[in-house]
């Protein structure tokens, strides 16, 4: 069974400023995919960043940052130069590649605050 | 595009109410979600079609009736209700890899928000 796990249950930031968001994993598989998705209060929830395992490169999308250390099963988010409509709880997730695999394997959330 | 849309935002009913959910998408995907999400709390999946038929069903129980007439649309019909059932209802749509294998990142719907009373 794959899992995934988010240690930071909340974080608060200055608008400005650099946070980053803990993920950590388990899966038995060499090929998957990970990704950051943000649901902001009462909003939809949006794909912010992807990675795939194989790629040593770490995904960039604007101010948003991964750190992906494999061998470590380590997936942290960073954003820099916060902005309050950051404001959302934001989940890491897990999804295998190849054969029937479907399911995304959540963590149980990191809700953010960005303070003005 | 990559909207998923979903109908009604909010809805209210009864437990012996007969209601129906609706998702839509037009981004060509072959593959859709059907997800409860309680309050801070991450969506749970409950089932999957694959090119328009039922793959997966995670032990969801009988009074929740997915429904995909065609590739764009997906349907949840709900029947006999009860209130731990309220909660956001997410759809969501993904591609298929040449190999038929699903791939990727799942696009969600707004959701619609569901209270039973």
């Amino acid at each position: 069974a794959q899992t995934v796990t988010q240690s930071q249950p909340e974080m608060s930031v200055q608008e400005a400023e650099t946070v980053t968001l803990s993920c950590t994993y388990d899966t038995s598989e060499n090929n998957y995919y990970l990704f950051w998705y943000k649901q902001p209060p009462s909003r939809q929830m949006i794909l912010v960043i992807r990675q795939e395992a194989y790629k040593q490169q770490n995904a960039t999308e604007n101010r948003f940052s991964v750190n992906f250390q494999k061998a470590a099963k380590s997936f942290s988010l960073k954003i820099s130069d916060s902005q309050l409509g950051d404001t959302a709880m934001y989940f890491c997730a897990l999804k295998n590649s190849g054969g029937s695999n479907y399911k995304l394997t959540f963590g149980k959330g990191t809700l953010l605050t960005v303070n003005p | 595009d990559t909207e998923v849309t979903q109908t009604p935002k909010h809805l209210v009913m009864g437990m012996t109410n007969k209601k129906s959910l609706k998702c839509e998408q037009h981004m060509g995907h072959r593959a859709m979600y059907w997800y409860k999400q309680k309050a801070k709390k991450p969506p749970e999946l409950m089932f999957v079609y694959s090119y328009e038929k039922l793959s997966i069903n995670e032990s969801v129980p009988s009074r929740f009736s997915p429904e995909c007439p065609n590739s764009s649309l997906l349907n949840l019909h709900l029947h006999a209700l009860q209130p731990e059932d309220s909660a956001l209802y997410l759809c969501a749509s993904s591609q298929h890899g040449t190999s038929g294998v699903l791939r990727d990142e799942q696009y969600f719907g707004p959701g619609t928000r569901l209270t039973v009373t």
